[in-house]
């Protein structure tokens, strides 16, 4: 059965210092991988996923996430963190047998 | 359109009525898909569409839940005999390809549901 952890209900960050939102997951198959973020009373908006190839993947708004099959990890980054990242991200995943499973969430809050 | 639209975006209700949830997906875009989302979760996979039909149902909780997406665009999320527990966000997604694990699915904003 496939499941994502997120390990951190919450994570807080200064403003402009590099931030870390930490995903890990188990599939059967080649495992795809997705980053959601979440605003208040707003949809799930895409932000990147790793399909195949390179580990590094970036996305939206200067965001990035390295897929690490050694430790099932794809944990997501980014340089400068902004206020206005703010929100809730949500990590998934799906393989070609199932359909898509996120993680509970992480709330991020960037403080000025 | 240029995204997904779900209608109403809040419903209130009472035990044991019937409600519909309506979700228009983007334009073009083939698979369709149903999701719950309770206070504090992740959203979980409730059913998703293949054209017209329902590829995969497992995630509906019980037989209370129905869906339908006649002409292959626009879904509806059918609620019998509601109950309070499901109360949660309904939150519908489409993506451009039927058979694909790979593509990516664009989410709506969701339509809050109260079970008074």
């Amino acid at each position: 059965a496939q499941s994502v952890a997120q390990p951190e209900d919450q994570v807080n960050v200064a403003e402009g210092n590099p931030l870390t939102v930490k995903c890990t997951y188990s599939v059967s198959g080649n495992p795809y991988l997705f980053w959601y973020v979440q605003y208040p009373n707003r949809g799930l908006q895409f932000l990147l996923k790793y399909i195949t190839g390179d580990n590094l993947v970036k996305g939206s708004y200067g965001f990035e996430a390295e897929f690490n099959k050694s430790q099932t990890s794809f944990h997501l980054k980014k340089p400068s963190a902004l206020v206005s990242d703010s929100a809730l991200y949500f990590c998934a995943v799906r393989d070609q047998y199932n359909d898509m499973r996120f993680g509970a969430g992480t709330r991020l809050t960037v403080k000025p | 359109g240029a995204g997904v639209s779900q209608t109403p975006s809040n419903k209130v209700t009472e035990k044991g009525k019937y409600v519909e949830l309506r979700c228009d997906p983007i334009s073009g875009h083939t698979a369709l898909y149903w999701y719950r989302q309770s206070l504090g979760q992740g959203p979980e996979f409730l059913i998703y569409f293949q054209g017209t039909g329902a590829a995969d149902d497992s995630g509906l909780p019980n037989d209370r839940f129905f869906a339908v997406r006649p002409e292959g665009s626009v879904s509806t999320l059918k609620i019998q005999r509601t109950e309070r527990g499901d109360s949660a966000v309904y939150l519908c997604a489409s993506s451009l390809r039927t058979s694909g694990s790979r593509e990516t699915q664009y989410f709506g904003p969701g339509t809050r549901l109260l079970v008074l």
